[in-house]
């Protein structure tokens, strides 16, 4: 799996969108990106995937660049529920092909203020 | 929808005594099923996953075992608890082939004293 480079905190203020960055410059054609994020004291949780198009779904936003060597995940109207630590991964879709193993970088610490 | 379920969600426990943590899914049918670890302020550490009932793979050497007696159940248990032993440990599922989404339970924070 492709290693992946995102800042270790964030603030965004309450009702602002939350741009969260993350630079994978070494992945592979058939790696997605995935993001999780991890509430303090709860399971992580699955947020949003994508391969090369921008995708959108009830939680979040993920904007991939055209050369997929980096993406954001946008969360549009930050609340204070959001506060999380936030995880990109790449991983291969295909069956079989990677490990049952989900790892977790360090993430981002994102703070909303109110 | 699906739903995961474990219990306790907390526990202490002294050293050498036995641990049972159980976790269910409900809302899917041959679930593949995960048991990871996270020791304070580190990464998540998968220990046991299964893909199937009786099928049981651990990924790393311990005290603990793992076991699937149905197919939606899956029980994470120690004959004697280490100190080591504490953390927060978190049960997930994903659909078969799809192991790179992943949904977690709400976990079990465990204290061994």
């Amino acid at each position: 799996d492709a290693k992946t480079t995102q800042p270790p905190s964030m603030d965004c203020a309450e009702g602002r969108a939350a741009n969260l960055p993350c630079n994978h410059s070494t992945i592979s054609g058939n790696e997605y990106v995935y993001w999780y994020r991890q509430i303090h004291s709860q399971g992580p949780q699955y947020i949003i995937h994508g391969l090369k198009n921008n995708e959108t779904n009830e939680m979040a936003s993920l904007i991939i660049t055209e050369d997929r060597k980096s993406s954001t995940l946008i969360l549009p109207h930050a609340t204070l529920r959001d506060t999380a630590v936030y995880y990109c991964i790449v991983r291969s879709y295909l069956s079989g092909a990677g490990s049952y193993q989900l790892t977790f970088g360090k993430g981002t610490k994102l703070s909303v203020i109110p | 929808s699906q739903t995961i379920h474990q219990w306790p969600a907390t526990l202490v426990q002294p050293v050498g005594s036995p641990l049972s943590l159980e976790c269910t899914v409900e809302g899917t049918s041959n679930p593949n099923l995960y048991w990871y670890r996270q020791a304070a302020g580190r990464g998540l550490q998968l220990l046991f996953y299964s893909i199937g009932i009786g099928q049981i793979s651990s990924e790393v050497p311990q005290n603990l075992s793992a076991s699937r007696p149905q197919d939606r159940q899956f029980i994470l248990s120690s004959k004697k608890l280490l100190l080591s032993d504490s953390g927060f440990y978190l049960c997930a599922w994903s659909v078969p082939g799809r192991e790179e989404t992943q949904y977690f339970g709400p976990g079990t924070r465990l204290l061994v004293l």
